[in-house]
Formats: C-alpha cells, sequence, structure tokens
C-alpha cells in the first residue's frame, strides 16, 4: 500500500501549456507539502496545506497553484509551463499537533519542458 | 533564513570502508534534524532523526548521526559500507515552529565493489 502517491511519475510537455500533478496521502496525515527538486539535486520547500488551508507559500511563480480538495490530497497545478520549470517535483505528508513528527515523501513526479 | 550545507557532493568509497557525511545548519534555536536516502530512481525515505535527548542517534541499515548543538552540525556515519548503499543522501532542518524541511544540497556516495 503506497502511503504517498503521485500521478503522473513523468511529465513531458511543451512551452506554454497548462499541467497538473495530483498527490494523495493514506496516512491520515492533516499537512500536505510540495517540494521541487532541481537539476543539482537541491530540494525546495514550495507550498503547505494543513487541512485544505494554504499555510506556507514560499516564493514561487504566480504560474504555480495548489489546490487542495481535501486533507487527503494536493494538487499542483502548473499554468504557461517554463523550461526552468523542468525538475522533479515532491509531495510530502506529515500528522500535525505532534512534535516529533517527520514528512514522508511520493515518488516525485519529473517534469519535462520541452 | 535556516540554511543546511553538505560540504561533501560526491564521495566514493570502497565496500567495508567508514562513511561520515558532513552537515551543517546556520541557524540555532531549537532545530530537529533529519538525514533522508534516495536510492537511484526511489523516492526519499528517512535514515534517521533528531528531536531531542541523546545527541547520538542511530537509524536504519546500520547508520547513525550526532548532533553536536555547538557546532551546528548533524553528521551521518557508517562504520562499513556496502555496494546497497549507493545514493543521494540529504540532511534536512526543521526549525520549531516551522513545518516546511529546509534541505541540504545532498551528497552522492557511490559505493565500488
Amino acid at each position: 500500500d503506497t502511503a504517498v502517491s503521485q500521478t503522473p511519475k513523468y511529465l513531458v510537455t511543451q512551452m506554454g501549456n497548462d499541467k497538473s500533478i495530483k498527490c494523495e496521502q493514506n496516512l491520515g496525515h492533516d499537512t500536505m507539502y510540495w517540494y521541487k527538486q532541481d537539476s543539482k539535486k537541491f530540494l525546495k520547500i514550495m507550498f503547505s496545506y494543513n487541512n485544505k488551508e494554504l499555510i506556507i507559500n514560499e516564493t514561487v511563480p504566480n504560474r504555480f497553484s495548489p489546490k487542495s480538495p481535501d486533507k487527503a490530497h494536493l494538487n499542483l497545478h502548473i499554468n504557461s509551463l517554463e523550461l526552468g520549470d523542468s525538475a522533479v517535483y515532491f509531495c510530502a505528508s506529515s500528522p500535525q499537533g505532534v512534535t516529533t513528527y517527520e514528512q514522508y515523501f511520493g515518488p516525485g513526479t519529473r517534469l519535462t519542458v520541452t | 533564513a535556516q540554511s543546511v550545507s553538505q560540504h561533501n557532493h560526491h564521495v566514493i568509497l570502497s565496500e567495508a570502508a567508514s562513511l561520515e557525511l558532513g552537515c551543517n545548519y546556520s541557524y540555532g534555536g531549537t532545530v530537529n534534524l533529519f538525514w533522508y536516502v534516495q536510492y537511484p530512481g526511489q523516492h526519499l525515505q528517512l535514515l534517521l532523526k533528531y528531536f531531542s535527548g541523546d545527541p547520538l542517534v542511530k537509524g536504519i541499515k546500520g547508520f547513525e548521526a550526532e548532533f553536536i548543538k555547538s557546532k551546528f552540525s548533524f553528521n551521518l556515519r557508517k562504520p562499513s559500507v556496502q555496494w546497497s548503499d549507493t545514493a543521494e543522501y540529504f540532511c534536512a532542518v526543521r526549525n520549531t515552529g516551522r513545518r516546511a524541511l529546509t534541505f541540504g544540497s545532498g551528497t552522492r556516495l557511490q559505493v565500488q565493489p
């Protein structure tokens, strides 16, 4: 049973297109995250939702819009894709209200913009 | 803002060699510390974590890490590496009151048989 799943695993698209990546967790966690891993393997937080409420919004272009229909899902929609958006996007989740928690990561979505 | 430094970008070892990967963070205060591993083609998995108590923490697969508060460090160690340890290793820090993790840039470990 996959704890944090993402679809699709690979996404190849052209500049200017709009695409979405989906994330689902079956751990019962309240908080979900999106991280971006660039070509140098550097992981950086983009967004975080807690119970469908946006709690972290780092300096990310407005073309990126997260959506959380319920606490088990956090999707990432990207408008007008650019070459620099090529990266691996990781979804993660963690429980709320517990001080000693770690984050559980999904398998990643490799986005290639041509 | 918090930053995390992993000074070893690429480490090549022979099997049975000892491993130590460095991790330093910039901002003090109460922190939670993590090491994650990413095997080729796989997702990030937690190796070990430190929240409080004994600064020497043991994780899975024979890994351990030592938190030295005075040095803002959380170095990862393993006495004898195996070929299957070939992977990317990430150090991460979370400051109290902040949910997101701040990651280092990762260290690629290559173990030669």
